[in-house]
């Protein structure tokens, strides 16, 4: 079946940074977009942004611009996510999801049908 | 970037039908999308382009577009549909741009 199974749970301290990886099983990885997806506890969604594993092309959300990377390895399917400078504020649980798009009656569609479990990364002294 | 709103909190009896809006100037030229999410757990997706049941989502789920509105249905509320609920859209200037709502919380009295 279908599935994305994510790293484990990180701790990390202010300023440092961390990566989680997100391994693809069950589909082509290059097929499909990976988007990034966090929440702070109690809070809502957060797009991150998107990686086209097959280019390596990628968009970030405006307010991750210079802090994220995401990034692939086609050999192994796995995508990572690469999130730099943490403060406390990035404390959250953070989401790959499989990203859907294209074209429909002449409406660009793009969503996520498939999502990991989650990784929490705490950010602390 | 564009916002999409949602009422914080829905209630609803069980074996009622409950309506959860999302609201957002672009939605008459984009798709909407709803997640499900249970404590804990990751999002699941309930509804796709506006209207679209995945596979495995029970039919008392569906979805609705009208104008700068879009509305999540459920009838028949049960006890397990009580959950956040997030409408998400996607502008393409170029490359994908991911907003979600802020999220619904059903609460099935």
């Amino acid at each position: 079946q279908v599935q994305l199974v994510q790293s484990g749970a990180e701790v990390k301290k202010p300023g440092a940074s961390v990566k989680v990886s997100c391994k693809a099983s069950g589909y082509t990885f290059t097929s499909y977009d990976i988007n990034w997806v966090r929440q702070a506890t109690g809070q809502g969604l957060e797009w991150m942004g998107w990686m086209n594993p097959n280019s390596g092309n990628t968009g970030y959300a405006q307010k991750f611009q210079g802090r994220v990377t995401m990034t692939r390895n086609t050999s192994i399917s796995t995508a990572y996510m690469e999130l730099s400078s943490l403060r406390s504020e990035d404390t959250a649980v953070y989401y790959c999801a499989r990203g859907l798009t294209g074209t429909t009656m002449s409406y660009y569609y793009y969503y996520m049908d498939v999502w990991g479990k989650g990784t929490t990364v705490t950010v602390s002294s | 970037s564009y916002e999409l709103t949602q009422p914080p909190s829905v209630s609803v009896s069980p074996g009622q039908t409950a309506r959860i809006t999302c609201s957002g100037d672009a939605l008459p030229k984009q798709y909407a999308y709803w997640y499900q999410q249970k404590p804990g757990q990751a999002p699941v997706l309930v509804i796709y382009k506006d209207s679209e049941r995945p596979s495995g989502i029970p039919e008392r789920f569906s979805g609705s577009s009208s104008g700068t509105t879009v509305t999540l249905t459920i009838s028949g509320v049960q006890a397990e549909d009580e959950a956040d609920y997030y409408c998400q859209s996607a502008d393409s200037s170029g490359t994908p741009y991911v907003v979600f709502g802020g999220g619904t919380k059903l609460t099935v009295l």
